[in-house]
């Protein structure tokens, strides 16, 4: 079975711009997380979907906005890049929304903003 | 708040030697999960371990293991007979009953010396 996918795996933006980012899970996991980390970093946990609803968004400005498509896929939009917005995103699937569901992670878009 | 702490931003061993990572966190919860991941140069972070916090005994995975110390707050991992496919970041991470994020620490970078 193919693990978590996500696409594009490398992107570059200027300042300004808007960037979408896209996740495709697991055949039969219904819950997307997306993280941020920043090199040298641990990841910081950005937004939880699951069937579709937002179950839970981290410490991120508004500028940050995901959602999960009726196949549960789902996409992270970020606007206004910043400079600081430069990072690797991870996109990790699991069955569902507990805690107790093991996380899966994807290989991440690398991100630059110049 | 929830924080999980590496003190060991880096640790090297050699090939077939036993090294031991830090990690250390803070809750005020009483049902939780604890996890070690690695994450190699390809970026894709991969589950090691797993611990319930209320099993009293401590995980194994192979040749990996964890120092569970509930009451201390910590969670080592031990890395037994060390080979060269195990240089890697590792973070710890931790995530309470009910939530939706697993809250990581900022990781140690493991070098195995041939």
């Amino acid at each position: 079975d193919a693990g978590v996918t996500q696409s594009p795996t490398h992107l570059i933006k200027t300042r300004g711009q808007h960037v979408t980012l896209r996740c495709s899970p697991i055949s039969g996991h219904k819950s997307v997380s997306w993280y941020q980390q920043v090199l040298g970093q641990g990841p910081q946990f950005i937004f939880q979907y699951y069937e579709k609803e937002e179950r839970g968004r981290g410490n991120f400005p508004d500028r940050f906005s995901a959602r999960q498509f009726p196949n549960y896929s789902s996409e992270l939009n970020v606007n206004a890049l910043l400079l600081g917005d430069s990072a690797l995103y991870l996109c990790a699937s699991s069955l569902g929304a507990s805690s107790y569901n093991e996380q899966f992670f994807g290989p991440g878009t690398r991100l630059t903003v110049l | 708040a929830q924080t999980v702490t590496q003190s060991q931003p880096e640790m090297s061993v050699q090939e077939a030697e036993t090294v031991t990572l830090s990690c250390t966190y803070d809750t005020s919860e009483s049902d939780y999960y604890l996890f070690w991941y690695k994450q190699p140069p390809s970026r894709q972070m991969i589950l090691v371990i797993r611990q319930e916090a209320y099993k009293q005994q401590n995980a194994t995975e192979n040749r990996f293991s964890v120092n569970f110390q509930k009451a201390a707050k910590s969670f080592s991992l031990k890395i037994s007979d060390s080979q060269l496919g195990d240089a890697a970041m590792y973070f710890c991470a931790y995530i309470w009953r009910g939530a939706q994020k697993l809250v990581f620490g900022q990781g140690t970078r493991l070098t195995i010396n041939p």
